[in-house]
């Protein structure tokens, strides 16, 4: 089944900064991969997604990039604020079905 | 839009206790929910996927006679702990897909926080 592996657990930058998370997946059958956002004592919220036919998606401050055959994904934040603190989720699947999600990534925006 | 209601927020019960969420799609019909638990500072982990009129499909692991899972309706799923104990106290965080087709992501409810004393 499919594995996903995510990068890194705990993530500092000052505000104004770029954050950079990476997650790679194992299962080649897998085509579509969202990134989740949770707030202490909140359900993950969807900030940005992407299906294996795209090699990048933006989405104003947040953009996420593909690579299939290195079997990885990264989200990327640019002009971090300090709302962005929360953690992150990566997660990998086929589209429709169940989900296998990435330890989650803590950021820590600074101010 | 894509709303998705979790109920209660929070459960604090004694052990032996069986314990019911609901979880409620809002503005949209899903016929697959999904359940996951999560541990403190941990990631989300699937449980079941519910389906719409028929059974649920477990993940490994998982006892099917221990969580419950009902799916009656295209807009809501429960999840039963039955005889519940301290082992369960967690946080479980249900989802749903818009049936509606195209590209519809999972949405999910701000979860339950199951505390057996």
């Amino acid at each position: 089944g499919e594995n996903v592996e995510q990068h890194p657990s705990t993530l500092s930058v000052q505000e104004g900064d770029s954050a950079v998370i990476k997650c790679t997946y194992s299962d080649s059958a897998s085509n579509y991969f969202p990134w989740y956002k949770q707030e202490l004592g909140k359900g993950p919220q969807l900030i940005i997604d992407i299906r294996s036919n795209v090699g990048e998606k933006k989405d104003q401050r947040i953009a996420v990039t593909l690579n299939k055959t290195a079997k990885h994904f990264s989200l990327h934040i640019t002009e971090t604020q300090p709302e962005d603190s929360a953690v992150y989720f990566c997660a990998g699947g086929v589209y429709g079905n169940k989900l296998v999600f990435g330890a989650g990534t803590i950021l820590r925006v600074k101010s | 839009g894509a709303v998705v209601s979790q109920h209660p927020s929070r459960v604090i019960c004694k052990s032996g206790t069986s314990v019911k969420i609901e979880c409620r799609s809002l503005d949209f019909q899903a016929t697959t929910m999904f359940w996951y638990r999560q541990f403190p500072k941990q990631s989300l982990m699937l449980m079941a996927t519910s389906n719409e009129g028929s059974k649920a499909t477990y993940e490994q692991g998982v006892e099917k006679d221990k969580f419950l899972i009902n799916h009656a309706s295209l807009t809501l799923s429960t999840l039963t702990v039955t005889s519940a104990h301290p082992e369960d106290s967690s946080f479980y965080i249900c989802s749903a897909r818009d049936s509606a087709g195209g590209n519809q992501p999972q949405h999910f409810g701000d979860g339950t926080r199951l505390s057996i004393l």
